[in-house]
């Protein structure tokens, strides 16, 4: 079974750090493009992040560039996103989601939740 | 703010045909392909439709999608209850160099 499952989220202070989680499962992991998408409280779903197979092309939303950084390691089957200088406004919850190409998202975990507090 | 606009919400009675639009632009809709997604709160988003109008293998043909120039479209027919969610159109941008989603709309069954 496909699956993909996120951890590493909770409550931060303004301008802190955290380290969100992707452990994939149940697919050849290094086939794929992956991506982070988020969700804030009551708005719509926002693409976040995605990185190439092979990690030599990465791709951001305006709103992290500089802030974030979306990792990979294909022996451990693994996404991650290093989040720092965490503002109010990047409180959501995080999906991770397999990519078969740069443009779509076939699979989606079922989130973590990351809270900024100021 | 999204690049794409969708109606903030849509509705019908059970067996009825539903429509979301998703408006764009030459740089996301216009150049690139359209995906429809489906979510409903606490669950995964489910993928609908994807590169205009190819459904994932099992889905229903109750979902159709189409696109046409600058602007798509999802139909759902036979609309059932558990259709009650949020949908959302998402293309790439070339111009942002980024995946964006439609600003999603809420379809519920009467």
């Amino acid at each position: 079974e496909v699956q993909l499952v996120e951890s590493g989220g909770g409550l931060v202070q303004r301008g802190g750090s955290l380290r969100l989680s992707c452990a994939a499962s149940g697919f050849t992991f290094s086939y794929y493009w992956m991506s982070w998408v988020r969700q804030a409280p009551g708005k719509g779903l926002q693409w976040v992040a995605n990185i190439k197979q092979d990690g030599s092309e990465k791709y951001y939303v305006d709103s992290v560039k500089g802030r974030f950084t979306i990792l990979r390691d294909n022996a451990k089957n693994s996404l991650w996103l290093q989040m720092n200088s965490l503002r109010v406004e990047d409180t959501a919850v995080y999906y991770c989601a397999r990519a078969p190409s740069f443009d779509y998202l076939d699979v989606w975990g079922l989130g973590t939740t990351v809270t900024v507090s100021s | 703010q999204s690049v794409l606009t969708q109606p903030p919400s849509a509705s019908g009675t059970p067996g009825q045909r539903v429509t979301i639009s998703c408006s764009g632009s030459s740089s996301n809709i216009g150049s690139n392909y359209i995906y429809w997604y489906q979510h409903l709160p606490g669950t995964a988003p489910k993928l609908l439709i994807h590169r205009n109008n190819q459904r994932p293998s099992g889905l229903p043909d109750r979902f159709s999608g189409s696109k046409s120039g600058t602007s798509a479209s999802l139909a759902i027919s036979g609309l059932r209850s558990e259709d009650e969610a949020d949908y959302y159109c998402a293309a790439w941008d070339d111009s942002l160099s980024g995946y964006v989603f439609g600003t999603g709309t809420k379809v519920t069954v009467l």
